[in-house]
């Protein structure tokens, strides 16, 4: 059973363009949400994260939304760049998670073309 | 530089040929975990600890070991490699259990034929 899912395996916008990357989640136990960015043949990277008392946290060019009644969260990149091609994944943790375990969705691979 | 180190990078080995997977932090950070990522999946989590002498399983545990003798390695450690453990393995490292923003390795590609 997937508990983060993103549904959208691949997503390419133009460069300039805002990129809209989802996450939807079944746990409503989830207290803290992240968003890794990875390049090929690179280790995941931490990119932005929320806590469930927010419902938005901004940094730069990146914000995290966060919607709990529909157990959803995005991230908007504005303006998307050409070096923002590479695999997000979202990631969700709870104070009950045995081990600090993050759940990871499936990734969504972002193409933005210049 | 605060990294996370594994090795070696790519590896391809046959099947019930034991095989280790270093793993090495130099931020001093007591928690550490492997993950395995395959297409369609995610991340899943294998094993984790969270201090020295303290490891336990994740999700997916079957077919692993791990030992924690010293803060900064958690080695991963296939005694019998079988073909369902191709995968891409990633160790990640944290400064407690309650830090969810861990710092994930390089990864290692793992071929068992």
């Amino acid at each position: 059973d997937q508990q983060v899912k993103q549904n959208s395996p691949s997503l390419s916008v133009q460069e300039g363009r805002i990129s809209i990357l989802n996450c939807d989640y079944t746990n409503s136990m989830f207290d803290y949400f992240l968003w890794y960015k990875k390049y090929p043949a690179e280790g995941p990277t931490f990119l932005i994260s929320i806590s469930s008392i927010k419902d938005k946290n901004e940094d730069g060019r990146f914000t995290v939304f966060l919607n709990k009644s529909a157990k959803h969260l995005s991230l908007h990149i504005v303006p998307s760049q050409p070096g923002d091609s590479a695999v997000y994944f979202c990631a969700a943790s709870g104070f009950y998670n045995q081990g600090g375990k993050l759940i990871f969705g499936q990734g969504t691979e972002l193409s933005v073309k210049p | 530089e605060a990294q996370v180190t594994q090795n070696p990078r790519y590896l391809i080995t046959v099947t019930g040929k034991k095989l280790t997977v270093t793993c090495s932090q130099n931020m001093n950070h007591e928690y550490m975990s492997w993950y395995r990522q395959d297409p369609g999946l995610g991340l899943r989590q294998i094993y984790y600890s969270m201090n020295v002498e303290v490891t336990d399983k994740g999700d997916v545990p079957e077919g692993y070991k791990v030992s924690r003798k010293e803060k900064r390695n958690f080695p991963l450690i296939l005694e019998s490699p079988s073909p369902n453990q191709t995968s891409l393995y990633f160790c990640a490292s944290s400064l407690s259990v309650d830090s969810s923003e861990q710092y994930f390795g390089p990864g290692t590609r793992l071929t068992v034929t």
